[in-house]
C-alpha cells in the first residue's frame, strides 16, 4: 500500500458526460500528479500540482481539468467524455516537486478505471 | 526529445535471473526509475538511480546505467513467481518532475 488513495475504483459512464476523480496524497506529500494509462498510448503524464498550484502540464486535453485543494487532495475533472477517454487514471504523490529541486520519488495510487460507453 | 523504449516480453524460469532492458533518448535525464505493475494494481516504485551513478543494488534488484549508450537495465536475482508483472522504465529530466514511461515489459516466471 503506497498510502495514496483514489476514488472511485471503477467508473462507468456514457459519452458526453462529466466525471470527477479524486485523489488523496500520502501524508506529508505536497505534490500530486495525474497520469493516464491506455492500451494505445501507454502511461502519459497529464498534470502536476504542488501545494495547491499548477506546476507542470503534459498531454492533458482541454476537456480535462484538475485542482488541488488546501488539504492537498486533488480532483481530476473529465468532461464531454468520448469513448477514447476510457483508461486507467492514476494519481501519484511526492514530498517535493516544487521550485527547489528535491525528492524525486513518486508513489502511485491504485488507479480509477474509467469506462465510457 | 523524450522517448523510452523497452522490449515487451520476457520469460524466465523460477530461480533464474531476469534482466529487463530499457533505452532512453534524452541525455539530460536526471533520474531513471523502475516501477512494477501487477494485474489490477497501481505502480509500485521498485528503485531509481541518479544519472551520475553507474549501478545501484537493493536486495535482489540491481540497476545498471550506461549513460554513454543511454541504456538502463534491471536485474532480478533468483526470480520468483511473485515477480511476474509488468515492469516500467521511466525517466525524469532536470527540474521537470513528470515521468516519461516506456511501454512496459511483461515478465512471466515459469515454475
Amino acid at each position: 500500500d503506497s498510502g495514496v488513495t483514489q476514488t472511485p475504483k471503477h467508473l462507468i459512464t456514457a459519452t458526453g458526460q462529466r466525471v470527477t476523480l479524486r485523489c488523496s496524497p500520502r501524508s506529508g506529500d505536497l505534490s500530486v500528479y495525474w497520469y493516464q494509462q491506455s492500451l494505445d498510448q501507454g502511461l502519459q503524464f497529464l498534470i502536476q500540482y504542488y501545494n495547491g498550484e499548477e506546476r507542470a502540464k503534459g498531454n492533458i486535453l482541454e476537456r480535462f481539468s484538475a485542482q488541488q485543494f488546501p488539504d492537498l487532495h486533488s480532483e481530476l475533472n473529465l468532461s464531454s467524455l468520448e469513448l477514447g477517454d476510457s483508461a486507467l487514471y492514476f494519481c501519484a504523490s511526492s514530498v517535493g516537486g516544487g521550485p527547489r529541486q528535491d525528492t524525486y520519488e513518486q508513489y502511485f495510487g491504485p488507479g480509477t478505471r474509467l469506462t465510457v460507453t | 526529445g523524450e522517448d523510452v523504449e523497452q522490449s515487451l516480453f520476457l520469460s524466465v524460469r523460477e530461480g533464474d535471473s531476469s534482466v529487463i532492458n530499457c533505452t532512453y533518448t534524452d541525455s539530460s535525464s536526471t533520474y531513471l526509475y523502475w516501477y512494477k505493475q501487477e494485474p489490477g494494481a497501481g505502480l509500485q516504485l521498485l528503485t531509481y538511480i541518479f544519472s551520475n551513478m553507474d549501478m545501484k543494488q537493493d536486495q535482489r534488484l540491481t540497476v545498471l546505467l550506461n549513460k554513454k549508450d543511454k541504456h538502463l537495465s534491471l536485474r532480478i536475482a533468483d526470480t520468483q513467481t511473485g515477480d511476474s508483472a509488468i515492469y516500467f522504465c521511466a525517466e525524469s529530466i532536470g527540474s521537470n518532475y513528470k515521468l516519461t514511461f516506456g511501454k512496459g515489459t511483461l515478465l512471466t516466471v515459469n515454475p
